[in-house]
């Protein structure tokens, strides 16, 4: 079946602009996840939905990060006045029914601040 | 914050040799551990996610064990196959409200050699 797909694949944005990254998980899957890899460091964990629970946002590194996920299926990772900083792969997960089980990974979103 | 370290950095072996890496984490408040493998041009994939101290997943020529009470885990490889060059990645999950959220290690980058 379809796996994680993500979109745009790769963006190039202005410094000041707002981007939007699209997340389609797999169908079913209650859960999805946020995380992005900047240039030499780890995963970062940014957002968690579990099905109708609130988010866990706790990992967002400003308050010009935002993420929704609409009908309980597609996401979407808004990031506003974008800065130099936010330059990262953002990857987006889903699972079956949430935590502990484990995730499918979408292909990554590139994303270059300029 | 969890702190996760995944040892060693990197790994040169020959095709048929076995190896082994480990990844450390806080013993307090443990909920999962999971091991993924990441490609490079590809996404994550899972290998194991692992609840129980003691536990031991094994996956073909990949296996794994777990320590919760020292907070500790291996991943071992028998009989290398450049197929198998890739990071490996370990992320414990908290409980509590942090359930959902994984943070990962560094990773161990491992390249095997024809």
């Amino acid at each position: 079946g379809a796996g994680v797909s993500q979109s745009p694949s790769n963006k190039v944005t202005e410094k000041g602009k707002d981007v939007e990254l699209r997340c389609d998980p797999i169908s079913g899957h209650t859960a999805l996840y946020w995380y992005r890899q900047s240039l030499g460091q780890g995963l970062e964990f940014l957002i968690y939905f579990q099905g109708n629970s609130a988010p866990d946002k706790s990992g967002l590194p400003s308050d010009r990060f935002s993420a929704e996920r609409t009908g309980g299926s597609v996401s979407t990772l808004t990031i506003q006045r974008t800065q130099q900083e936010d330059s990262a792969v953002y990857l987006c997960a889903s699972s079956l029914q949430g935590a502990p089980e484990e995730q499918y990974f979408g292909p990554g979103t590139r994303l270059t601040v300029t | 914050i969890l702190n996760v370290e995944q040892s060693p950095q990197s790994l040169h072996v020959q095709e048929g040799d076995s190896t082994n890496f480990t990844c450390s984490f806080p013993s307090s408040n443990f909920y999962a551990l999971h091991w993924y493998r990441w490609e490079t041009a590809k996404s994550p994939e899972a290998l194991f996610v692992m609840t129980l101290n003691g536990d031991e997943k094994k996956k073909g020529r990949i296996s794994a064990t777990l320590n919760t009470k020292e907070g500790y885990s291996y991943l071992y490889i028998k009989g290398s196959q450049p197929e198998d060059s890739a990071t490996y990645l370990c992320a414990p999950n908290a409980g509590g409200t942090s359930y959902g959220k994984l943070t990962f290690g560094q990773g161990t980058i491992l390249t095997v050699h024809p």
